[in-house]
């Protein structure tokens, strides 16, 4: 059981627009630790997609942004391409547990 | 560009220690403000962080995971270094080392390894 809550599985046709959310708790996301975002394409090592909640690191399209409200964050891939298809995975800190946590990550279908 | 590179055997019996090395290249290990971890993930499972290190010692470990584990580093071979001791079935998994900023808090992973299966088996 993560401490971050991910839906297993998301899917979309090409060109739609997915979202993905991660929910947590009073002692992560809703303490205002930042959310970081992974994608994992299949066989590969996680690579960061989104960090501090909202910002992109150099090379990622623009495709993918993500948000922040609460006890939760969100994943948002538009004009979704076939080469989008991985697992995605929210991250964040727990001030119970004193460490980093992640999601039990989302496996996007394109269809 | 820095580049991490996980090292060690790819089979250890139950029981044992596992020992993994990460080693660093295109960068030194002794940057301000950035600690050096271990993340694994069990076949067809998510991600779990077991512990970091920075450059000068520090220390932090996955609670479920303290007492089995111990992360050192080396900054003259520009490595840093996995023990997980007592392993069993369910330590199979891929390691991944990889490095994340700290501002009072662990922040994201910005590099990863690519990764290395150890399996736990008799």
């Amino acid at each position: 059981q993560s401490v971050l809550t991910q839906p297993p599985s998301v899917s979309g046709a090409p060109g739609q627009r997915v979202t993905i959310s991660c929910t947590g708790s009073s002692s992560n996301i809703g303490a205002g630790y930042d959310v970081h975002w992974y994608q994992q394409l299949p066989g590969a090592a996680p690579k960061l997609l989104i960090y501090g909640n909202t910002n992109r690191p150099s090379g990622v399209p623009d495709r993918f942004s993500a948000s922040k409200s609460g006890t939760s964050a969100s994943l948002a891939i538009t004009g979704l391409q076939a080469e989008d298809e991985a697992d995605y995975y929210c991250q964040s800190y727990d001030s119970s547990l004193s460490g980093s946590v992640f999601g039990g990550g989302t496996k996007l279908t394109v269809l | 560009q820095l580049q991490l590179q996980e090292s060690g055997p790819g089979l250890v019996k139950p029981s044992e220690t596992l020992s993994l090395t990460c080693t660093v290249s295109g960068g030194s290990i002794s940057r301000s403000n950035y600690y050096w971890g271990w993340i694994r993930q069990p076949p067809g499972k998510g991600l779990e962080w077991i512990g970091s290190i920075y450059y000068g010692g520090s220390t932090y470990y996955n609670p479920s995971l303290k007492s089995r584990v111990a992360v050192s580093v080396d900054t003259s071979k520009n490595q840093f270094s996995l023990k997980l001791s007592s392993v069993t079935a369910a330590d199979t998994a891929v390691y991944y080392c990889g490095t994340h900023f700290w501002s009072g808090y662990p922040n994201h992973f910005d590099y990863w390894g690519q990764g290395t299966l150890v399996t736990v088996s008799s």
